[in-house]
């Protein structure tokens, strides 16, 4: 059974960069599949961030590609999120799911974690 | 980019009632790279749907999609209890663009 959990901060700074990690079990992700992270600010609907191959191959939503690196640590099992320069129209629910492909739909998700952008 | 309207916003329905949804795209959708998900209070989304009309595993079979193009329906035959959720398409063809939702909501 896939598992993926988020962690990181809760709270970030104006203008500061926000960074998040996913865990993923139950499947080693040097194994295939891409990885992506998904936002959803408060009672608003859902946006795809962006998504990333163990090779490091990634895929960025164009709207946010400028200020986002999502990276790999096939080590641990991990992917990255960084976020930069923050707002507050960045505080969101952000959830790491699993996709076949780069741009794709996602069938495994996390639980997803709240991080807000305030001073 | 290209933008997914999901109509309906608000669906109010009774338990075994039939539910149909809509998600029109600005543009084509390319190859049927369209998805469903549902979504509850406090969870992360749950894929229905994918390819406009292969079910998820695990999804029951009263969940089925259909369309292509630029029009796409969700339909939920018989409305269960647990059905009643916020749900989203989401196209794959061209970036990733979701809709922006459609609650069904007890009557």
């Amino acid at each position: 059974q896939v598992q993926l959990q988020e962690s990181g901060p809760g709270l970030v700074k104006p203008s500061e960069t926000l960074s998040l990690t996913c865990t993923v079990s139950g499947y080693s992700i040097s194994s295939g599949y891409y990885w992506g992270w998904i936002r959803q600010p408060p009672g608003k609907g859902l946006e795809w961030i962006g998504s990333i191959y163990h090779s490091g191959s990634t895929y960025y939503n164009p709207s946010l590609k400028s200020r986002v690196t999502i990276s790999v640590d096939t080590s641990k099992n991990q992917f990255s999120l960084k976020l930069s320069s923050v707002t507050a129209a960045d505080t969101a629910v952000y959830y790491c799911a699993r996709a076949w492909f780069g741009v794709d739909y996602f069938d495994y998700w996390g639980q997803g974690t709240l991080v807000t952008v305030s001073s | 980019e290209i933008v997914l309207t999901q109509s309906p916003g608000t669906l109010s329905l009774s338990p075994g009632e039939r539910a149909t949804l809509s998600c029109r795209a600005s543009q084509s959708v390319s190859s049927s790279y369209l998805a469903w998900y549902q979504q509850k209070p406090g969870q992360a989304p749950r894929l229905l749907i994918y390819g406009a009309s292969s079910r998820a595993t695990g999804i029951p079979d009263r969940f089925s999609g259909s369309g292509s193009g630029t029009d796409f329906t969700l339909t939920i035959s018989r409305l269960e209890p647990e059905d009643f959720a916020v749900y989203y398409c989401q196209q794959y063809g061209s970036s990733g663009t979701f809709g922006q939702g459609t609650k069904v909501e007890i009557k």
